[in-house]
């Protein structure tokens, strides 16, 4: 069964467009993590988020985990073409095995 | 940068066929995984080793094997290929280091079986 679910399923925005991308767990989260895909290729580790309410920003991408530990957002500020690809989020099983979301296939148009 | 790498990046075969998915890593890390990326995005683990001759299987049934001689080492078989098999594969692997629990992926393989 789908532990992660992330929605939206893709995302097409302009260039300059903020967007969100969300993840839910019906489980509380102990770790959760960000990565993204260009396509045909592997995943690039973005951020990890562990303590409730806890933010994260990284050049134009911010990640936050809310109070109750079972959601997760992932915020794009001024989206660019380079934004394009692939969005999962990953929670800790054990011992550092993840579990990912569905992703979120994001198209950036120039 | 990453410094684990995936050998072949495509393969294409026909059914019946035994293959070998090469997987190697240059960080000592001692752990390393295998996921399956449906189209639909979605990865499932199908392999995951904690280190020398250590192997378990992952959430998904798979009908590939894994072995671990080697730390920097994890490779992929497939017996008889068939076409379900057709997919994307990443290998992946972690350190020991508490702190971020980063994998670090190779950049996949993508097998297609006619």
């Amino acid at each position: 069964s789908q532990e992660l679910e992330q929605s939206p399923q893709s995302l097409i925005v302009q260039e300059g467009k903020n967007l969100t991308i969300n993840c839910t767990s019906s489980k509380t989260l102990y770790g959760l993590y960000w990565y993204k895909q260009k396509y045909g290729e592997g995943l690039i580790f973005l951020m990890m988020l562990q303590k409730g309410g806890e933010e994260k920003s990284h050049e134009k991408i911010t990640a936050k985990l809310d109070e109750k530990k079972q959601q997760s957002s992932l915020h794009i500020t001024a989206s660019q073409p380079s934004h394009a690809g692939i969005y999962l989020c990953g929670a800790d099983r054990s011992a550092r095995q993840l579990t990912f979301g569905s992703g979120t296939q994001l198209t950036v148009l120039p | 940068e990453a410094d684990i790498y995936q050998t072949p990046r495509y393969l294409v075969i026909g059914t019946g066929k035994k293959i070998t998915l090469e997987c190697s890593q240059t960080m000592g890390h001692d752990k390393m995984y295998w996921y399956q990326q449906d189209p639909g995005m979605e990865l499932h683990l199908i392999h995951y080793s904690y280190g020398v001759n250590s192997t378990e299987k992952g959430d998904l049934s798979s009908e590939s094997t894994v072995s671990r001689i080697r730390t920097e080492h994890f490779p992929l078989t497939l017996e008889s290929a068939r076409p379900s098999h057709t997919s994307q594969y990443l290998c992946a692997s972690s350190g020991t280091s508490p702190n971020t629990g980063e994998l670090f992926f190779g950049e996949g393989s993508r097998l297609t079986v006619l």
